[in-house]
């Protein structure tokens, strides 16, 4: 089974700054897809990147961008430029290729960022 | 595109009622859509997974008779909490995934906070 950790609960950043959140997985399945989400106080969560396992180019969006390990299984964010808008919870997600449909979670890192 | 939307936003209900929560994909066809509750500062549960025409497949521990789920259509599905508890008192999100366009991609709506007295 598969299973995604995200170790900081919760992370702060001054507005302009850059931030980075880990994101660990176990699989061992070899073509999957990584995807972080983000859920702000409305609630609604947004897809934030997707990146898929059998690229090796890491996935950007504008100012936010991802570190894809293969090898090591990490799947981090990284926040460019900060925003206040960016206050919210951030979720790792992993999806393998084909089989189950199933998205598998990590526990969500809380980012607040300051003014 | 690949927005969803859900309704209602909010619910209160009182103990033993029905509550029907409505899905829709609004500008693409969901060939898959999924279920879930979030308890307050928690991750999201999945309770089932369901495909147009089909029964929907729930996740272990989830009652099918309590939260039945009908996905009659490739824009809609609905979830419909009977006998409801003050226990079943929660957030719902629904999310779907096309058939045609970054298939292995989820697209969530807003939720649904459900309030039973």
């Amino acid at each position: 089974a598969q299973t995604v950790t995200q170790s900081q609960p919760e992370m702060s950043v001054q507005e302009a700054e850059t931030v980075t959140l880990s994101c660990t997985y176990d699989t061992s399945e070899n073509n999957y897809y990584l995807f972080w989400y983000k859920q702000p106080p409305s609630r609604q969560m947004i897809l934030v990147i997707r990146q898929e396992a059998y690229k090796q180019q890491n996935a950007t969006e504008n100012r936010f961008s991802v570190n894809f390990q293969k090898a090591a299984k990490s799947f981090s964010l990284k926040i460019s430029d900060s925003q206040l808008g960016d206050t919210a919870m951030y979720f790792c997600a992993f999806k393998a290729q084909g089989g189950s449909e199933k998205l598998v979670f990590g526990k969500g890192t809380k980012l607040t960022v300051n003014p | 595109g690949a927005v969803v939307s859900q309704h209602p936003s909010r619910v209160i209900c009182k103990s033993g009622t029905s509550v029907k929560i409505e899905c829709r994909s609004l500008d693409f066809q969901a060939t898959t859509m999924f279920w879930y509750r979030q308890f307050p500062k928690q991750s999201l549960m999945l309770m089932a997974t369901s495909n147009e025409g089909s029964k929907a497949t729930y996740e272990q521990g989830v009652e099918k008779d309590k939260f039945l789920i009908n996905h009659a259509s490739l824009t809609l599905s609905t979830l419909t909490v009977t006998s409801a508890h003050p226990e079943d008192s929660s957030f719902y999100i629904c999310s779907a995934r096309s058939g045609s366009f970054n298939t292995d991609t989820q697209y969530f709506g807003p939720g649904t906070r459900l309030t039973v007295l």
